[in-house]
């Protein structure tokens, strides 16, 4: 079964510290995985997805199959960066069905 | 930019009613989704549709729900008799463009049910 867990509900930190957004994933084929944002009353946004390698707004996040994780990082956060992140898997085997984690809500305070 | 359009924003209906969620996916996609989300819970994969047929479908897409592109651009999600426990955030999104895995969310249609 395919299952993405993300540890935290709530991340509070201050703007200019480093951020880490934990995600894990349960799968047994090659996954694709995907960072998504909501804003607050915004639609679900794609961040970024782990092929593309990019950064965006100062995100970045790397595949780690042997710790089958998947953390999203920026180094000085920013108060715009509050918002709802979830994780996902898509699990390429089993066609194109999005596995979302439960989400973590990110607060940056000032 | 494109974006993938949900009506209504919020819909409230009776026990038993039959609903219609509405979408309208960017207009060069191929694949169509519903997902949902229960207040507080995970967001939830339904169905998928290509090709005017159904791809794949969960075990919460049972014979109650059915979906429909009725017209070429609409992709619609019907509820033919709905319970308390599909109170939900229900999710369109389409994909397939250049880039077939990236799929593209609506704002989502709010479904209380009394």
């Amino acid at each position: 079964a395919q299952r993405v867990t993300q540890p935290e509900k709530l991340l509070s930190v201050f703007k200019g510290a480093p951020v880490e957004l934990k995600c894990n994933y349960s799968y047994s084929g090659s996954p694709e995985l995907f960072w998504y944002v909501q804003y607050s009353r915004q639609r679900l946004q794609l961040l970024l997805r782990h092929i593309s390698r990019e950064s965006i707004k100062g995100f970045t996040a790397d595949l780690n199959k042997g710790e089958t994780s998947f953390h999203l990082k920026k180094p000085f956060a920013q108060e715009e960066d509050s918002a709802m992140y979830y994780c996902a898997l898509l699990p390429l085997e089993y066609g194109n069905k999005l596995v979302f984690g439960a989400g973590t809500i990110l607060r940056v305070k000032s | 930019e494109p974006e993938v359009t949900q009506t209504p924003s919020h819909q409230v209906t009776q026990m038993g009613q039959e609903v219609i969620l509405r979408c309208v996916p960017i207009s060069n996609h191929l694949y169509f989704y519903w997902y949902r989300q229960i207040l507080g819970q995970k967001v939830e994969f339904l169905v998928s549709f290509y090709n005017n047929e159904i791809s794949e479908k969960s075990e919460i897409f049972d014979d109650q729900f059915s979906v429909e592109r009725p017209d070429g651009s609409n992709f619609t999600l019907k509820i033919r008799s709905t319970k308390l426990e599909d109170s939900a955030m229900y999710f369109c999104a389409s994909g397939g463009g250049p880039n077939r895995a990236e799929q593209f969310f609506g704002p989502g249609t709010r479904l209380t049910v009394l």
